[in-house]
């Protein structure tokens, strides 16, 4: 069974500086991750997704990384600004299905 | 496109009703999945659809029923609500399975007392 573990649960940091959210997975027959935000109250916005036969992802200010034979994704925001704060989730796919972790919430201070 | 659409928003339940929760998604996808968020907990898939009239169980299918006769649509039905039941659910879709993102829709945030 696929286990998905983000850490750390909570991250408090000050504006401008840049944030490094981490995704470890058991199984590493992986087809693809997912890196998602979810603001409070509100759905999932998908912000990257990086197949198993890539490295990294990259889209303005974020870089995903995954290195699937140690079972690892990162999730950098550079020059992190008060918008950024949120809950970020980071899902697994093994054929049809997506493991979540629990996810990481930001906060990003003025 | 609107996407994947879901309603009601918000819904309150008393022990032991039942209600149908609707997703419809517009992107003409094979695959939709229910899932369930427990606070601060991931996402648990609940069933799931490789297409019309096809569905099958995930992680957490206890009393939940779905089907699936269109490929837009594929509601979920709760029957004798539980306060367990009281989550925030999404619905998702996406092409096909594996290597295929997956779309999520706004999601239904449902209490139970």
């Amino acid at each position: 069974k696929q286990e998905v573990t983000q850490i750390p649960a909570a991250l408090s940091v000050p504006e401008g500086e840049n944030l490094v959210l981490n995704c470890s997975f058991t199984d590493s027959a992986i087809y693809n991750l997912q890196w998602f935000r979810q603001d409070p109250g509100k759905g999932l916005t998908s912000l990257l997704l990086i197949q198993s036969s890539q490295r990294e992802q990259t889209s303005g200010r974020l870089n995903a990384s995954l290195d699937k034979s140690s079972g690892r994704s990162t999730l950098y925001i550079a020059a992190s600004q008060p918008g950024d704060s949120a809950t970020y989730l980071c899902a697994v796919s093994n054929d049809y299905k997506l493991s979540f972790g629990a996810g990481t919430t930001v906060t990003v201070r003025a | 496109n609107a996407g994947v659409t879901q309603t009601p928003k918000f819904r309150i339940l008393k022990i032991g009703q039942s209600m149908t929760l609707q997703c419809t998604q517009d992107m003409n996808h094979n695959y939709m999945y229910w899932y369930r968020q427990d606070p601060g907990m991931g996402l648990k898939l609940i069933y799931y659809s490789v297409g019309a009239g096809i569905t099958d169980k995930g992680e957490v299918p206890n009393g939940y029923n779905v089907s699936r006769s269109t490929t837009e649509d594929f509601p979920l039905r709760l029957e004798l609500a539980a306060p367990s039941q009281t989550s925030v659910y999404f619905c998702a879709s996406s092409t096909a399975g594996g290597f295929y993102e997956q779309y999520f829709g706004p999601g239904t945030r449902l209490t139970v007392t």
